[in-house]
């Protein structure tokens, strides 16, 4: 399967507990974004990160939330003691070149929700 | 701030008709526009693109338009399909920078 690979495709977690949310982009990517979905709203941005280096996080809150894109092995986005406004659908998606005139291809998100 | 606005949840079409899916936009500088399509419990798919130099794409079925100065773009398929069923998504960005705008989504709905 050449396409964004996200795991789990579900995750529960009670609250407090730690969240890791994993994304392996397209072959030959490596660019990654990482997108919230709230229920009844569109995507929102949340960081965009090239291997090692995180490029932009202006969409990511700033406590309790963390990404990283290791030179070898996925893009993980971490989420600590989680809280229940954090159950949403995280979806990853990569694209070769970082330019904004190139579609971005989707992951099929990871459902998480917090007891 | 809702940079790109989908008014419509929803829309109901017999197969064979015309979809008209409308998207709005507040930020001048966006240049790039995209139209994704969704299934439930499946990440988005990229169906048609449009960069600001053009004012129409077509792709099969599927074309977008775009009027610049009125801030909007519209996605029509025709004929429709009942596969066309999908949830919508409209998304805007400006070449170089990294934050795709989305739209909320309009549920498109295609009865046989």
């Amino acid at each position: 399967n050449a396409g964004v690979m996200q795991n789990p495709r579900h995750l529960v977690r009670r609250r407090g507990q730690e969240a890791r949310l994993r994304c392996s982009p397209m072959k030959g990517h490596s660019h990654v974004y990482w997108y919230r979905q709230l229920p009844e709203e569109g995507l929102k941005f949340m960081v965009y990160l090239q291997k090692e280096n995180i490029i932009d996080e202006s969409g990511m809150p700033k406590e309790r939330f963390s990404a990283e894109f290791p030179k070898e092995g996925p893009s993980i986005l971490r989420i600590q003691q989680v809280v229940r406004g954090d159950s949403a659908a995280y979806f990853c998606a990569s694209s070769p070149t970082g330019l904004g005139n190139q579609p971005q291809h989707f992951g099929d998100g990871t459902r998480l929700s917090i007891l | 701030d809702q940079q790109v606005k989908q008014n419509s949840p929803s829309l109901s079409v017999q197969e064979g008709r015309i979809s008209i899916l409308n998207c709005d936009y507040t930020n001048s500088m966006f240049d790039y526009f995209l139209w994704y399509k969704k299934y439930p419990a499946e990440g988005p798919t990229f169906l048609i693109s449009i960069s600001s130099i053009k004012d129409k794409n077509e792709d099969g079925r599927f074309t977008v338009f775009l009027n610049k100065s009125a801030k909007h773009l519209s996605l029509h398929i025709v004929p429709s399909q009942p596969g066309d069923s999908a949830v919508y998504f409209c998304a805007a960005s400006v070449e170089g920078d990294n934050d795709m705008r989305f739209g909320a989504g309009t549920r498109l709905t295609v009865k046989p």
